[in-house]
């Protein structure tokens, strides 16, 4: 069964420093989502792609987060710099078409220290 | 903006027996989609069940049920014959018919199983 998959699983990085997330979503599924998930709260979208281009980026803090999907595929999320609020999971997502599931990957926990 | 609220943190029920979790969520659309999501410890999060808001009868996915009363604006999920891998956080999540479809999720509730 196709699954979303992300990388890596697990990031300890040092305040400041820049970290970058992948996820490569499941063949096909034109929509791809990040959501961050604080410990013990429910996940909260930053940016969904609608194949390359940005749909929602509301919730993203553009003055230490990017997002990209270049060829409309797999995507990368980057922070630069870490802050000690940003340690949590984050999540990808992806949705084929009009269909209403979002299939989530397995997260990458981030721990800044 | 929509919200969905889950007051229950926490909730255990012993193997076998049923157990419901509750979810209210706000709203002014007519049109929209409810969710449950779950997540197990170190696991992806995945699907348990859908609502449609335009349809009165209550979605049902073998053990999993839901009670959907919309001018209340409650949504709850009953698990029958609770088994131990039900154990995990449950997410109750709203999702708008149009616009830009992103999952607005609830705080989440800890189910524990009790053998």
């Amino acid at each position: 069964e196709a699954e979303v998959a992300q990388s890596p699983r697990y990031k300890i990085t040092e305040k400041s420093q820049a970290v970058a997330f992948w996820c490569d979503p499941i063949s096909g599924h034109a929509t791809l989502y990040w959501y961050r998930q604080i410990l013990g709260q429910g996940p909260e979208l930053l940016v969904q792609f609608q194949d390359e281009s940005v749909v929602d980026d509301s919730q993203l803090p553009k003055d230490r987060f990017s997002a990209e999907r270049l060829k409309g595929v797999d995507s990368t999320l980057k922070i630069q710099p870490a802050e000690l609020g940003d340690s949590a999971m984050y999540l990808c997502a992806s949705r084929e078409g009009v269909s209403y599931e979002q299939y989530f990957g397995p997260g990458t926990r981030l721990t800044v220290t | 903006a929509q919200t969905v609220t889950q007051s229950q943190p926490e909730m255990s029920v012993q193997e076998a027996e049923t157990v419901t979790l509750s979810c209210t969520y706000d709203t002014s659309e007519s049109d929209y989609y409810l969710f449950w999501y779950k997540q197990p410890p170190s696991r992806q999060m995945i699907l348990v069940i859908r609502q449609e808001a335009y349809k009165q009868q209550n979605a049902t996915e073998n053990r999993f049920s839901v009670n959907f009363q919309k001018a209340a604006k409650s949504f709850s999920l009953k698990i029958s014959d609770s088994q131990l891998g039900d154990a995990a956080m449950y997410f109750c999540a709203y999702r708008s018919r149009g616009g830009a479809q992103k999952l607005v999720f609830g705080q989440g509730t800890r189910l524990t199983i009790n053998p």
